[in-house]
């Protein structure tokens, strides 16, 4: 089955720092999607990459695909209060009947201290 | 995007007892999905939701255990049977093939402890 290893499992900057977290599958991704999590809440959806070398922006948040499509990171720039919560990356799992079945990373947990 | 919302948002359960879960978008969508999120765990695939069929359950997951309809493209409930306290946990819907075809959106989440 599709694993997705996130990297760091924390991480906690101050206010203004940038900061990156990272997603590493071991097979090749199709769809990858972050998300942000309020502790005990729903999924806030933040992007969606599915090109080799893809990369989007949503205000400060940034998110890329590596050209092989096995990597992506999600960087935030000047870190603000209202980052802090649980980042979550997801990929469909392969096969060609299974679009929309996610398999998600461990989640990294974000705290910015003001 | 879609707008969907959970019913109940939290409820206490007594083990042996089943709650149904319900799930309601603001448009038609071409795939609803139940997943579950275990305290301090990620979120697991449960089933996804066909429309005017039965629902397709990932490995570990059963129809008996968590019986599933959805009778439109709006809407779906997710029942919780015969439940212990290791079914306590985090239920969320989510939908996709709205809008940008390939995005998916969760809803709040139904939080079950199960006593």
């Amino acid at each position: 089955s599709q694993e997705l290893e996130q990297s760091p499992q924390s991480l906690i900057v101050q206010e203004g720092k940038n900061l990156t977290i990272n997603c590493t599958s071991s097979k090749t991704l199709y769809g990858l999607y972050w998300y942000k999590q309020k502790y005990g809440e729903g999924l806030i959806f933040l992007m969606m990459l599915q090109k080799g070398g893809e990369e989007k922006s949503h205000e400060k948040i940034t998110a890329k695909l590596d050209e092989k499509k096995q990597q992506s990171s999600l960087h935030i720039t000047a870190s603000q209060p209202s980052h802090a919560g649980i980042y979550l990356c997801g990929a469909d799992i392969p096969g060609g009947t299974s679009y929309g079945k996610l398999t998600f990373g461990q989640g990294t947990i974000l705290t910015v201290h003001p | 995007s879609a707008v969907i919302s959970q019913k109940p948002s939290r409820d206490i359960c007594q083990r042996g007892t089943s709650l149904t879960i319900q799930c309601q978008v603001d448009s038609q969508v071409t795939m609803m999905f139940w997943y579950r999120q275990q305290p301090g765990q990620s979120l697991t695939l449960i089933a996804t939701a066909n429309q005017g069929s039965e629902a397709t359950y990932e490995s570990g997951f059963v129809i008996d255990k968590f019986p599933i309809s959805r009778p439109n493209l709006t809407f779906s409930t997710l029942t919780v049977s015969n439940m212990s306290p290791e079914d306590s946990s985090i239920y969320l819907c989510s939908v996709a093939g709205t809008g940008n075809y390939y995005e998916q959106y969760f809803g709040p989440g139904t939080r079950l402890t199960v006593t």
